[in-house]
């Protein structure tokens, strides 16, 4: 079963806005992953966050994990069109795997 | 030069049929994984294998069967394919079980008609 569910599905913004998904997860993790991934592409590693960690940053980007709610944001700021992508959150665990969510599929207009 | 590369990029093939798709990592990771993407982009684990041993063998029914001659390549066999194998199924490599950083191929796009 899915572990990670992104919240929006979808999301539309202008040029210059900031975007904001959120995450929640259901079992205890390790670290928490965000992922992007371009219309028909690979995905590709954005940030990794562990379990006693509330906030990083890395460029345009801020995530924040709150694991009493079981949940995480991903921020990106300032978007550009070449934001226009599909964003997973990815959580792992005791188990080995890397448990993905459907993820948000987030369009910037220009 | 491509770290995960994955091929074909596209098959298209009837039901019945018996596909393979070939993975290969150049980043000196020992663990790498399997991956479906369904149409609505839900992705699920399928396999993971480290240092060539079977790691994780998610519920997947047993015409689809990985094998993994050396750290560095892992492939996928599927039999008698069926309608419900249309998908994308990607390859990942990673350093290390306890779930670091993936680092993924562009994709296998299946088509089964």
């Amino acid at each position: 079963s899915q572990q990670g569910e992104e919240d929006p599905q979808a999301l539309s913004i202008q040029e210059g806005e900031n975007a904001t998904m959120n995450c929640s997860y259901k079992t205890s993790i390790n670290n928490l992953q965000w992922y992007r991934q371009n219309s028909g592409r690979g995905l590709v590693h954005l940030i990794l966050i562990r379990s006693n960690e509330r906030e990083k940053h890395s460029g345009r980007l801020r995530v924040t994990l709150d694991t009493s709610k079981k949940s995480s944001s991903l921020l990106i700021t300032a978007s550009r069109a070449a934001d226009t992508a599909s964003y997973f959150c990815a959580t792992g665990g005791n188990d080995y795997k890397l448990s993905f969510g459907a993820g948000t599929t987030v369009t910037v207009r220009a | 030069d491509t770290a995960v590369s994955q091929t074909p990029k596209y098959l298209v093939t009837q039901m019945g049929n018996d596909k393979s798709i070939k993975c290969e990592q150049n980043l000196g990771h020992d663990t790498m994984y399997w991956y479906k993407q369904d149409s609505k982009k839900f992705l699920k684990i399928m396999f993971s294998y480290n240092n060539k041993e079977l790691i994780i063998n998610e519920t997947v029914p047993n015409r689809f069967s990985p094998k993994s001659p050396d750290k560095a390549h892992l492939n996928l066999h599927i039999n008698s394919l069926e309608l419900g194998d249309s998908a994308v199924y990607f390859c990942a490599s990673s350093q290390g079980l306890l779930t670091g950083e993936l680092f993924f191929g562009e994709g296998s796009r299946l088509t089964v008609l």
